[in-house]
């Protein structure tokens, strides 16, 4: 298994510009999240899926759209680059009663 | 060989019970230290940092041997709580915010 696969590793963008990050798993988890990592401020909860189909905000959802069309996928959005969504972007997925697995992490750097 | 390596259990112990995590690592350059504790489901928290005088916060040790490039993550008197899935996470020098997870090591406490 890969486990849980992200990409790009590293993206640049301009302001307003728009862009998908990428995440698939190959284990069949039903769960499906993404998080951002700031410094000071730990992982925080960007939107989370708990099935295909299904999808809901976490704590910090403005900015970013996704969508859960196949239980491998979970792609996410950004519908306009702001300066404050330069962070680190972890994909993570997990199956009920079992342990949480990340994927490498995207870094995003908005100019 | 991954840069932070835990071993996955799971880890099965009875209330009452002391239970030891280890986690090592191959980044001699790693800097700063965390143990995260991961719900499914839930965003991974902030257990403790972890600094190379040890620390303890309540049933919770942390320790650090930077020699022999490992962490360690003691829990006294488990509780039927304390099961979930807890994460090494190490961050290393002048790498920006990114922070190196290990996939976890699950817990769960029996009554």
């Amino acid at each position: 298994n890969a486990g849980v696969t992200q990409t790009p590793k590293f993206q640049v963008l301009k302001t307003g510009q728009s862009m998908t990050l990428q995440c698939a798993q190959d284990m069949n988890h039903e769960y499906m999240s993404w998080y951002r990592q700031d410094p000071g401020m730990g992982l925080r909860l960007i939107h989370y899926s708990v099935g295909a189909g299904i999808t809901d905000q976490g704590e910090v959802p403005n900015g970013y759209n996704v969508s859960r069309s196949t239980t491998e996928d979970f792609p996410l959005r950004l519908l306009s680059a702001a300066p404050s969504q330069t962070s680190v972007y972890f994909c993570a997925s997990c199956r009920e009663g079992g342990p949480q697995y990340f994927g490498p992490g995207t870094r995003l750097l908005v100019l | 060989r991954k840069e932070v390596e835990q071993d996955p259990g799971p880890f099965n112990v009875p209330e009452g019970a002391t239970v030891a995590f280890n986690c090592t690592y191959s980044n001699s350059a790693s800097q700063s230290f965390f143990w995260y504790r991961q719900d499914c489901r839930k965003e991974p928290k902030l257990l403790m940092s972890v600094y190379s005088s040890g620390n303890e916060d309540g049933r919770f040790t942390a320790q650090l041997n930077r020699a022999s490039q490992y962490i360690s993550l003691l829990i006294r008197d488990s509780k039927l709580s304390d099961s979930a899935t807890y994460l090494c996470v190490l961050q290393k020098a002048n790498s920006g915010y990114a922070l190196n997870f290990g996939k976890g090591t699950s817990l769960l406490v029996t009554p």
